[in-house]
């Protein structure tokens, strides 16, 4: 069965204080790996998508890599606008994308 | 401006009654998806359409129905068969690249609630 498991369930972060949130995955076939960020009471945005182990993306403060089993996203001296649960998907189906449960960043002045 | 637009924001609905939620794209999409999001959980797929006049159940598509009539809406109904209605309900619709990637894109959420 496909699945997605995200860690850790939050983090919390002093300001400038860099880190990697963990997406682990196990889906037969993949066909890319999604990054989105989700703030509270809004629809997730669109980050990254990767598609090869390797592959490494990179928006301002955020920098996406993938491997054959998981994707990590560094977050580099991170400020407390980049809080904001981070979600991973991989494609299932249907074209349905299978998420992970989400890391709720936290990042204080 | 181009994009996915929900209505409305709130919805409240009262004991037996049925409830449609609006989702509108002008991205020129061919597939649209609504997802449910409860706390603490992931977002599970609800329904999908990947053409006008067809669409497919998703993972927990009881108590729900939708319908595509237009390229740009995906309006979802949820009726007095869906006994925990109460969560965060997202629509999206995706584009492919020349390479044949697909990418999706969500709207702003619409949250029910149930009086």
């Amino acid at each position: 069965e496909d699945q997605v498991t995200q860690s850790p369930e939050a983090l919390r972060l002093q300001e400038g204080e860099s880190s990697s949130l963990n997406c682990s995955y196990t889906v037969s076939g993949l066909r890319g790996l999604f990054w989105y960020r989700q703030d509270p009471g809004k629809g997730p945005e669109f980050l990254f998508t990767l598609y090869s182990a390797g592959e490494e993306k990179e928006k301002e403060r955020l920098k996406a890599t993938l491997t054959k089993k998981e994707s990590f996203l560094h977050i580099t001296a991170p400020k407390p606008e980049d809080s904001a649960t981070y979600l991973c998907a991989v494609p299932g189906g249907g074209g349905k994308l299978i998420f992970g449960q989400g890391t709720e960043l936290s990042v204080k002045p | 401006d181009g994009g996915i637009t929900q209505s409305p924001k709130y919805l409240f609905r009262k004991e037996g009654q049925n409830v449609t939620l609006s989702c509108e794209q002008n991205l020129n999409h061919d597939a649209m998806y609504w997802y449910r999001q409860d706390p603490g959980q992931g977002l599970r797929l609800i329904y999908y359409s990947q053409i006008v006049n067809d669409f497919q159940k998703g993972d927990i598509a009881e108590g729900y129905s939708v319908s595509r009539e237009k390229k740009e809406s995906f309006p979802l109904t949820v009726t007095s068969a869906q006994k925990n209605p109460t969560a965060f309900y997202l629509c999206a619709s995706s584009t492919w690249d020349t390479s044949g990637r697909e990418t999706q894109y969500f709207g702003p959420g619409t949250r029910l609630l149930v009086l």
